[in-house]
C-alpha cells in the first residue's frame, strides 16, 4: 500500500525557516517524481514545487521561488521542502504528493494526509 | 502559465440527480486534464486523468470529457458520498495549476 506521510509542520514567526519531511512506503520512491502542494484554510489547491525521480529537474512556483527548496533522498525514501523567509501568505496545510506519468499525461496519483504550517508573530 | 477556471463555484444537487462541472484552460492543454475529489478533512484524491481515464476504483458514475481548452466532469446518480470539493487541474505542463473549486452540497 502507496503511504506518504508528512511531518515538520508546526507554528512558525515570519521570516523564520521551516523544513518539511515526507517518507514515502508502499512504492520504489526512486522512480518516481514528487511534489508539494498546498491548500490555505478554506481555499483551493496551489501546486508548490516538483522534482524528478533522480533530482535532476526542480520546479517552482513564483510564489515561493528563490525561498523553498525542495529535495529528496532516495535511499531514506524521504521528500523534503526547505522553507525560508516565511510569510503570512505561506500558511498553508502542505500535501506531498506522487507525480504519476502515463502515455503523455501528467498527474497526481498519491497524496498524503498534509501537515499544517502557521506563520505568525 | 495555463489558467484554469472552473464553474460553478457552488452547486446544490440532490441524491439521485446528475451534475457537471465545467473547467476552461486559458490555452490548449491537448486533453491532459485531471479531475480530483476532496472530502472535508481529506487528501484529495484522483479521479480521472487524460480528461476522459478513470482511475482505478473510481465509480463509473464519474465521466470526464472534453479537449482542446474546454472540459466537463459529470456524476451521474449522485450519492450521499459525492457531496464533496471537485479540482481540475492542467496535467500539461509546470506550473501544475488547479482550478479553484467546485463545491457540491446536499440540496
Amino acid at each position: 500500500e502507496v503511504q506518504l506521510v508528512e511531518s515538520g509542520g508546526g507554528l512558525v514567526q515570519p521570516g523564520r525557516s521551516l523544513k518539511l519531511s515526507c517518507l514515502a512506503s508502499g512504492f520504489t520512491f526512486s522512480n518516481y517524481g514528487m511534489n508539494w502542494i498546498r491548500q490555505a484554510p478554506g481555499k483551493g489547491l496551489e501546486w508548490v514545487a516538483s522534482i524528478s525521480s533522480s533530482s535532476s529537474y526542480i520546479y517552482y512556483a513564483d510564489t515561493v521561488k528563490g525561498r523553498f527548496t525542495i529535495s529528496r533522498d532516495n535511499a531514506k525514501n524521504t521528500l523534503y521542502l526547505q522553507m525560508t523567509s516565511l510569510r503570512s501568505e505561506d500558511t498553508a496545510l502542505y500535501y506531498c504528493a506522487r507525480q504519476a506519468y502515463t502515455t503523455d499525461y501528467y498527474y497526481f496519483d498519491y497524496w498524503g494526509q498534509g501537515v499544517m504550517v502557521t506563520v505568525s508573530s | 502559465d495555463i489558467q484554469m477556471t472552473q464553474s460553478p463555484t457552488s452547486l446544490a444537487a440532490s441524491v439521485g440527480e446528475s451534475v457537471t462541472i465545467t473547467c476552461l484552460a486559458s490555452e490548449d492543454i491537448y486533453g491532459s486534464l485531471v479531475w480530483y475529489q476532496q472530502k472535508p478533512g481529506k487528501s484529495p484524491q484522483l479521479l480521472i486523468y487524460g480528461a476522459t481515464i478513470l482511475e482505478d476504483g473510481i465509480p463509473s458514475r464519474f465521466s470526464g470529457s472534453g479537449s482542446d481548452t474546454q472540459y466537463s466532469l459529470k456524476i451521474n446518480s449522485l450519492q450521499p458520498e459525492d457531496f464533496a470539493s471537485y479540482y481540475c487541474q492542467n496535467g500539461l505542463s509546470t506550473p501544475w495549476t488547479f482550478g479553484g473549486g467546485t463545491k457540491l452540497e446536499l440540496k
